[in-house]
């Protein structure tokens, strides 16, 4: 248990469906974040989110929306996905958005996009 | 970001214990160095992280040499449930994440 919780756990969706993503943090911190992993690749960082204020967005398409309401709780809005966006989408947090904090992920969320 | 090079896999046997180095020759003044362990379908979970000499904590050992351009993760006597890939980073303190790379897959046997 890290303290960071994701739901759902696993989820299936068609092309046309509209979902979402929930990452909540019981840790405190000011950095949440939100990476894509897919088969046999490294994690792929999609945006980060400082004292709810959205501060990275490494190219990501417009069809994942993400949304943070305040410091503990992240979403991450899923509308006309493709089948090569089924991976597994990690949130994590920080105590801040610097590359020397420790990072802590929650379990993840395994997508099927069908 | 300092990028980061380290075998793809290695193998080992329960008990032994296991040293995966690290390459970083691009490490700035104030970069840090951290490990992740990652299991199948699970988020990265922390293990050491060090900026120089040796660090050691309850899980493993963090040995980094005087120049910094590699480093090494220590693990003693490993278990089946060591099982898993292992990931160096480095990056330094400001406005930025790090990078995540292939990692090393580890695989412990009877």
């Amino acid at each position: 248990e890290t303290g960071v919780t994701q739901t759902p756990r696993h989820l299936v969706m068609g092309m046309t469906n509209k979902k979402s993503l929930k990452c909540e943090q019981h840790l405190g911190h000011n950095a949440m974040y939100w990476y894509k992993q897919s088969a046999k690749k490294p994690l792929e960082l999609m945006f980060v989110y400082n004292f709810k204020e959205q501060t990275e967005n490494n190219s990501v398409p417009s069809r994942f929306s993400p949304e943070c309401p305040n410091s503990s709780h992240l979403f991450l809005h899923l509308h006309t996905l493709q089948p090569e966006d089924s991976a597994l989408y990690l949130c994590a947090s920080s105590q801040d958005p610097q590359a020397g904090e420790t990072q802590y992920f929650g379990p993840g969320t395994r997508l099927l996009v069908l | 970001l300092a990028k980061t090079t380290q075998p793809i896999s290695m193998d080992s046997y329960e008990g032994q214990e296991v040293n995966i180095t690290c390459s970083h020759n691009n490490i700035a003044t104030n970069d840090y160095i951290t490990w992740y362990q990652q299991f199948p379908s699970q988020g990265p979970r922390f293990i050491i992280q060090g900026y120089k000499t040796k660090v050691t904590n309850e899980v493993a050992s963090l040995f980094i040499p005087a120049d910094r351009k590699s480093s090494t993760l220590s693990l003693p006597r490993v278990s089946l449930s060591d099982t898993a890939v292992y990931y160096c980073l480095v990056g330094s303190s400001g406005y930025s994440t790090l990078t995540f790379g292939k990692g090393t897959m580890l695989l412990v046997s009877p």
